[in-house]
């Protein structure tokens, strides 16, 4: 079965770079969301996606910025990237009627030096 | 506002004892409730939901949990772990109407299971 895509699955960046994350939702998934997970910590919420509208936005840093494009990926811009920024980075995605069940992707582990 | 708390941060077992992890949620409509797991390195994996129905739900790899409505709890159980149980276990809920499906989750329980 499909899966939800994540590139790139690695990423070294420097301090003040941009990153650009992308995360490819199983097909028919309605919505999409992004997580933020430091080591040893849960899954912090950052923003979510249904039917290319933002529907909600959790602890995402104004440096960032995301939006789903009309084939349903999305996509989460990182600016200034900061050494606190190294974490894995998840997308989930949601099946329409879905009842909050959330299928993730492998994740992009984003290292900041 | 809603929260789901986990009782146990960090649990140490031996092969074949039996397991259980509390989660608890504060929210007084209804709710769909689960449980995910995380391997060592790898993503978020979908252990077990409850929707609706029977409150003893079984999931994969002889895992169940039992939502008792007035206790506020979704309790996850296994009568004998593996090694390969090892893994961070979540808790998320679900309280949101219509198209809202955001989780709220809980902080968490590393399970070390030893050989």
């Amino acid at each position: 079965a499909a899966g939800v895509i994540q590139s790139p699955r690695h990423l070294i960046k420097e301090k003040r770079e941009t990153a650009t994350l992308k995360c490819y939702p199983i097909p028919r998934h309605d919505t999409v969301y992004w997580y933020q997970q430091g080591p040893g910590q849960d899954p912090q919420f950052l923003i979510s996606f249904y039917e290319k509208m933002q529907s909600d936005k959790g602890s995402i840093p104004d440096r960032f910025s995301a939006q789903q494009f009309s084939d349903y990926h999305s996509e989460l811009n990182m600016s200034s990237l900061e050494l606190g920024d190294s974490a894995l980075y998840f997308c989930a995605s949601s099946p329409v009627g879905s009842r909050g069940e959330q299928f993730f992707g492998p994740g992009t582990r984003l290292t900041v030096l | 506002a809603q929260s789901v708390s986990q009782h146990n941060h960090h649990v140490i077992l031996s092969e074949a004892a039996s397991l259980e992890l509390g989660c608890n949620y504060s929210y007084g409509g209804t709710v769909n409730l689960f449980w995910y797991v995380q391997y060592p390195g790898q993503h978020l994996q979908l252990l077990l939901k409850y929707f609706s129905g029977d409150p003893l739900v079984k999931g994969i790899k002889g895992f169940e949990a039992e939502f008792i409505k007035s206790k506020f709890s979704f309790n996850l159980r296994k009568p004998s772990v593996q090694w390969s149980d090892t893994a961070e276990y979540f808790c998320a809920v679900n309280a949101g109407a219509g198209n809202n499906r955001k989780l709220i989750w809980g902080l968490g329980t590393s399970l070390a299971v030893n050989p």
